[in-house]
Parts: C-alpha cells; sequence; structure tokens
C-alpha cells in the first residue's frame, strides 16, 4: 500500500492570498493525480500525471495549477485564492496491478477560503 | 467509461455480511470493477477489484455476474468501522487509470 501525504490539512486563508497545497509519495508511483470534492459531494478529477514534467488537465475545470519536478512530488497551486475554491483536495497515486492501474489517495486538505 | 448505478444508502448489523450491489449494464470487455470507500470525508480507500472472475481479498470479496452487468461488493463481518460510502466503479486504465466517482452507496452499520 501507498505512503501518500498531504500537507496542511486544513487551511483557513484569505481571499486573493497564493497557496501551494502539497502531496509526496514514497513508493516511486509514476502516475499522480488531483481530485476536488465539496462536502457531501462526488470526487471530481481536476489534474494528473504521467511522471516527471507531464501534467494534464482532469474532467473538472479548475483554475489550480500543478507541477511534477520530482516524482515524489505533486504540488497544487492557486495563485489567488477565492471563497469559491473552498473544498476538499485530495491527492492520489497509482501503481499497476493486473494491467490496472489502483489509486491510493492521502489525507486529503480542507481548504476554507474567507 | 462506463456508468454504474448503486442504492443510495443501506443498513447492516454489525457482525453480519453487507452485501452492495452494483449495476454496470454497459460495461465492456477491457473494463475493470473497482471498489473503494470513503470513510467520513477521508481519502478513498481501495478494497478491491476485478474483470470476470469473482475476487477475495482480505477485506472483502467480488462476485461479477456471469454477464459483467452487475457485481457485489461483500463484506464478511462487517463492524461499525465499516461505515463509508462505498463507491463502484468501472474503469479502463488506457493511458491513465480515470475513476469517475459517483454519488456511491452509504453503509450504515449498526450494533
Amino acid at each position: 500500500e501507498a505512503d501518500i501525504y498531504q500537507t496542511p490539512r486544513y487551511l483557513v486563508i484569505g481571499t486573493g492570498k497564493k497557496i501551494t497545497l502539497e502531496c509526496s509519495q514514497t513508493m516511486g508511483h509514476d502516475k499522480m493525480y488531483w481530485y476536488q470534492q465539496d462536502p457531501g459531494m462526488e470526487l471530481h478529477l481536476i489534474h494528473y500525471s504521467y511522471g516527471v514534467n507531464s501534467t494534464e488537465k482532469g474532467d473538472l475545470s479548475s483554475e489550480s495549477t500543478v507541477s511534477r519536478i520530482r516524482t515524489e512530488h505533486f504540488p497544487l497551486t492557486l495563485e489567488s485564492a477565492r471563497p469559491s475554491h473552498t473544498s476538499q483536495y485530495l491527492c492520489a497515486s497509482s501503481v499497476r496491478d493486473r494491467d490496472q492501474e489502483t489509486q491510493y489517495f492521502g489525507p486529503g486538505t480542507r481548504l476554507l477560503v474567507l | 467509461d462506463a456508468k454504474t448505478t448503486q442504492p443510495t444508502s443501506m443498513d447492516c448489523a454489525e457482525g453480519r455480511a453487507a452485501n452492495l450491489p452494483c449495476n454496470h449494464s454497459t460495461i465492456s470487455g477491457n473494463e475493470y470493477v473497482y471498489w473503494y470507500r470513503q470513510i467520513h470525508s477521508q481519502g478513498p480507500q481501495y478494497i478491491i477489484h476485478g474483470l470476470k472472475n469473482n475476487e477475495t481479498n482480505e477485506m472483502a470479496s467480488l462476485i461479477i455476474t456471469e454477464d459483467r452487468k452487475s457485481s457485489t461488493l461483500i463484506l464478511p463481518h462487517a463492524t461499525l468501522r465499516d461505515t463509508a460510502v462505498y463507491y463502484c466503479i468501472v474503469s479502463f486504465s488506457g493511458g491513465y487509470n480515470k475513476l469517475i466517482f459517483g454519488a456511491g452507496t452509504r453503509l450504515a452499520v449498526h450494533p
């Protein structure tokens, strides 16, 4: 099972601030993902990466950006936070198992923008 | 990716088996059935996956019908800690493992 770490776990910040949500994994997984989940709602994929220097946008449009300079890190950045960005952000990485990729999730970051 | 249909909620008595159904009538031949669960807004947890044969691991069993149009996740002896939202997802990796999470089934295990 993968070890996925996310920091901070909780963040309260004012409108207009730049924030970076950290995600790291120690298993050397090539593929990593960011999901967004509003309370009581479904998860939506917002970014993914096949490996170093690879990033793609997911199914849900997001004003956030991501980078993948190192295999183990996949940070997500919001240049100017707004109340509409208030949500939970979940990071995941995947490992291949019998021709399928199984995703393992971190604990999430709960973001509140005032 | 094929769409899945799950009941909105289910109840189960502690110690009894929890059988969670999922319909995926449009599944294609190269798509797997995955089950994840999410406990109280924590990160989703992988449970099990399968293609056409029944599967079992330390957490659960997955029974897939012969026509692959439906499946059942079985938690053999449910505990209070199994209370969670359970997601049935059909996915083909093809490039990246695209998981489309629906609303899932809210399983409540009671004493």
